[in-house]
């Protein structure tokens, strides 16, 4: 089974509606984190969570929420989708030592008509 | 504040070396990582140098001069499956959490 999971895997909406994109890990970390990648823009993070308690809002944080519900889930929702949310979101998971060295979900594809 | 910089394309052939060169600007620098994202998939860590030197892994090896702010990813005998976006991320501030730069697009052509 995959360490770090995401689901769903692709998603069509419309405008306005709310959508909540979900992660789950069995690595044990205790870091987590919500990306968005976009053609030619790289990642970008949304959001990113040290543990349980600790909750950071990312670079491009607005339009979007998270809820970190335990040590090894944390959801991402986006409370009324507009179309340049339109994009691929990765989560990832790290470990603190030293290197935060992340690893990721396969990514959720997300369409906001 | 903390910036990257890397090439967004480059081009080789089969069984070429390739060079992808990262720059950066930061305070409270930890290390320098490289991930591969091939199209449509998620990124996967390559390596990671804290100190000055050549790491090697196989095919790929990764450098770092602290003293430059420069780093690079070294391939070595391109294989077709090597094509993927190579990231470069910066370990970095007191929570020593990744910085990001946009990515270089790698195409290994015939």
């Amino acid at each position: 089974d995959a360490d770090v999971t995401q689901t769903p895997r692709n998603r069509i909406t419309k405008t306005g509606k709310r959508i909540m994109l979900e992660c789950s890990q069995t690595k044990g970390h205790d870091r987590m984190y919500w990306y968005r990648q976009d053609p030619g823009l790289g990642l970008r993070l949304i959001y990113y969570s040290f543990d349980v308690k600790d909750i950071n809002k990312g670079e491009i944080s607005d339009g979007y929420s998270v809820s970190r519900q335990a040590q090894a889930k944390f959801s991402l929702s986006l409370e009324s989708a507009i179309p340049n949310q339109t994009a691929l979101y990765f989560c990832a998971t790290s470990e603190f030592r030293g290197t935060d060295t992340q690893y990721f979900g396969p990514g959720t594809r997300l369409t906001v008509l | 504040g903390q910036s990257l910089e890397q090439p967004s394309e480059v081009t080789a052939v089969e069984g070429a070396i390739v060079q992808i060169n990262c720059t950066y600007q930061t305070s409270g620098f930890y290390g320098l990582s490289w991930y591969q994202q091939h199209d449509g998939g998620a990124p996967t860590f390559l390596s990671y140098n804290a100190l000055d030197g050549l790491e090697e892994t196989g095919r790929f090896s990764s450098f770092l001069s602290r003293s430059d702010s420069y780093g690079y990813l070294l391939l070595q005998e391109l294989q077709m499956k090597d094509s993927a976006s190579y990231f470069c991320a910066i370990n970095a501030g007191n929570n020593r959490k990744l910085i990001w730069g946009l990515g270089t697009s790698l195409a290994v052509n015939p």
